[in-house]
């Protein structure tokens, strides 16, 4: 089974200030890599995913994220952030050699952004 | 639109009531999971389903049965709910391995 770690559970920043959101994973596979965003009292959706290719994946709402294959880490950055990403982020991965499509999620890390 | 529909949103019951938290997908997914939602633990996976009739244990299943009669519906049941057991569950749904899952909105469930 995978294991997700995110770094960091809670993270304050202001508004306009850089932000880096840590995840960590252990697989001796491959995997496919997602972040999530959950805002209160939604569902989560999708930030972005790393299938394969360019390890600097871009995504929506100005985020990025980069996979680092020898450290098995994916770190979600936004070079400036509003009070609207303020949320809940959730890191997940998934076997690339598996057939069941399986998600395991980290803990999450709440974002807040200060005016 | 393409959604996951969970309902109810929201549920107070009492231990040993029989329930059902349903969830209906319209995208023709094949893959559906069960998560709960707890403070600190992040969300674990209750059960999954990667099609009709095939389902599997996730992390927690204690507690809960789930069924995949139907391609589009994954419904939740707990035979006898207890505290513990009082949760935020998500439902999600997703084409394949390499793909977005998409998420419900979510049920808050309290059993006192």
């Amino acid at each position: 089974a995978q294991s997700v770690t995110q770094l960091d559970s809670q993270v304050p920043v202001f508004e306009e200030a850089p932000v880096e959101l840590r995840c960590n994973y252990s697989s001796s596979v491959s995997v496919y890599l997602f972040w999530y965003v959950q805002y209160p009292n939604q569902g989560l959706q999708l930030l972005l995913k790393y299938l394969s290719g360019s390890t600097l994946v871009k995504g929506i709402n100005g985020f990025e994220a980069e996979f680092n294959k020898s450290q098995t880490s994916f770190h979600l950055r936004k070079p400036s952030v509003h009070i609207s990403d303020t949320a809940e982020y959730f890191c997940a991965v998934s076997d690339r050699g598996s057939t069941l499509g399986r998600l395991y999620f980290g803990r999450g890390t709440q974002l807040t952004v200060w005016p | 639109e393409a959604q996951v529909t969970q309902n109810p949103r929201y549920l107070i019951t009492v231990t040993g009531k029989k329930l059902t938290v349903t969830c209906s997908q319209n995208m023709n997914h094949e893959y559906m999971s069960w998560y709960r939602q707890d403070p600190g633990l992040g969300l674990r996976q209750i059960y999954y389903s990667m099609n009709v009739e095939v389902t599997d244990k996730g992390d927690v299943p204690e507690g809960y049965k789930v069924s995949r009669k139907e391609k589009r519906n994954f419904p939740l049941i707990l035979e006898s709910p207890s505290p513990n057991q009082t949760s935020l569950y998500f439902c999600a749904s997703s084409l394949g391995r390499q793909t977005e899952a998409f998420f419900g909105q979510g049920t808050r469930l309290t059993v006192v």
